[in-house]
């Protein structure tokens, strides 16, 4: 089982709908999370962090389920600038190294 | 704050040839990641810095690879021999408190190996 994965997409979603993806991770003794944005040819940037208890930042909610081991990203009321990449992000430590796993990401576009 | 420099922006070498590409990071982030980035292989972590010192290296390819940070604001990210399949997106980002805050990242150096 690879330690990070998502669904690579696409998800074509109209403007306006909800749309949530995930991301399985397989070290159980993962210690915090993100979500990163990358726009087509451009760096990844801080999307929000994931919290234990849920969390949300206007149009955007993370979720964490740790008995199952994924995080969840919805979007509600889609915009066409919502169009990008979603990068998931997992650490743990590892031998008191730490151990930054990014997911392969998954495409949205939204469709007008 | 300027962000992350990169450079060259973009890369086009010969195989067997040496390719060095260049990161100052963030003013007063005590931490440095370099990364690469393929289609097939996504975004991967190959070193990374605290007060510049290595700390884990285990993603670095093979020995061809090599990273320094002579001081905080400089790194360099070495490959000697290149080959065709080192043609990637290198990345550059730097933090605070390491991998559980926000890394921001350089524009990337886009690298080709014919």
């Amino acid at each position: 089982r690879k330690e990070v994965e998502q669904d690579p997409g696409p998800f074509n979603v109209p403007e306006g709908a909800t749309v949530a993806f995930n991301c399985t991770y397989s070290n159980s003794a993962s210690q915090s999370f993100f979500w990163y944005r990358q726009d087509c040819r451009k760096e990844p940037k801080l999307l929000m962090s994931v919290y234990s208890s849920g969390n949300e930042d206007g149009r955007f909610t993370a979720q964490l389920n740790r008995a199952s081991q994924y995080i969840s990203l919805l979007i509600r009321d889609s915009k066409l600038s919502d169009s990008a990449t979603y990068l998931c992000v997992v650490n743990f430590q590892e031998n008191r190294d730490d151990k930054i796993i990014f997911g392969k990401g998954t495409r949205l576009h939204i469709l007008p | 704050d300027a962000g992350v420099i990169q450079s060259p922006r973009h890369e086009v070498t010969e195989m067997g040839q040496e390719v060095t590409l260049r990161c100052k990071p963030i003013s007063g982030h005590d931490y440095l990641f370099w990364y690469r980035q393929t289609m097939m292989r996504g975004l991967e972590l190959l070193i990374y810095f605290n007060n510049n010192v290595p700390i884990d290296d285990s993603g670095m390819p093979e020995d061809r690879f090599s990273a320094k940070m002579p001081n905080a604001s400089f790194s360099t990210l070495k490959i000697q021999p290149s080959e065709p399949r080192d043609s990637a997106v290198y990345f550059c980002a730097s933090s605070t408190s390491g991998a559980y805050n926000e890394q921001f990242f350089g524009p990337g150096t886009r690298l080709t190996v014919l």
